[in-house]
């Protein structure tokens, strides 16, 4: 079965410090991947995405994700954390009929 | 910056009344999505549409209904609502636009709580 996994329900860094957020998924064909950040009472915004071609993509807010299909993975990074970058984020896979699987959501907290 | 609009933001209704949430976007996209969020929880896909007088339910039953009468415009009733429908409403869309294909923007959302 197709699923997004977000093994981090909640992580807490400082402000400055560097930025890991995991996702892993199970799909049976080669995956659409995405990363969307939502701020409290808010929508979602697309942060980046992958379809194919460089496994290292680049987003905004100087966010990137790495796909590594060796792992099932595509987790997201920023070397250094702003205060404005405390939000929710998620990741999704595409399954092909234009219906997206999201993850539980990782929340992240961020420390002045 | 995708333009895809929801009305109400909040709405704080009685059980029973009917309520209509808009949801409009401007980019042309073909395809258009509702989901619902309860908070801290997963996005759940309750409708969607590939066009015009297209629409299907999603993964998560749901005791709203939509249409889809103009490309731009999808709205989702709720005939009587009850507590139970208290939750976040997002709408998004996708469409085929400058190489980038099946990428969902989203609204900002509605907020409603039925007491």
């Amino acid at each position: 079965a197709q699923s997004v996994t977000q093994p981090d329900i909640h992580i807490t860094v400082s402000e400055g410090a560097s930025l890991e957020l995991r996702c892993n998924y199970s799909y049976g064909a080669t995956p659409y991947l995405f990363w969307y950040v939502q701020s409290p009472g808010q929508g979602l915004q697309l942060l980046l995405k992958y379809f194919s071609g460089d496994t290292l993509v680049q987003g905004i807010k100087g966010f990137e994700a790495e796909f590594k299909r060796s792992q099932s993975s595509f987790n997201l990074r920023k070397p250094s954390v702003h205060w404005s970058d405390a939000a929710e984020y998620f990741c999704a896979v595409g399954s092909g009929t234009y219906k997206y699987i999201f993850g539980t959501g990782t929340r992240l907290k961020v420390l002045a | 910056e995708a333009d895809i609009y929801q009305t109400p933001r909040y709405l704080v209704i009685g059980t029973g009344k009917k309520i209509t949430l808009e949801c409009s976007q401007t980019m042309g996209h073909d395809k258009m999505y509702w989901y619902q969020q309860d908070p801290g929880m997963e996005l759940h896909l309750i409708h969607y549409s590939y066009g015009v007088n297209s629409t299907e339910k999603g993964d998560l039953s749901s005791e709203s209904t939509v249409s889809r009468i103009r490309t731009e415009h999808f709205p989702l009733t709720l005939e009587s609502a009850r507590p139970s429908h208290t939750s976040q409403y997002l709408c998004a869309s996708s469409g085929t636009s400058g190489g980038s294909t099946d990428t969902q923007y989203f609204g900002p959302g509605t907020r409603l709580t039925v007491l």
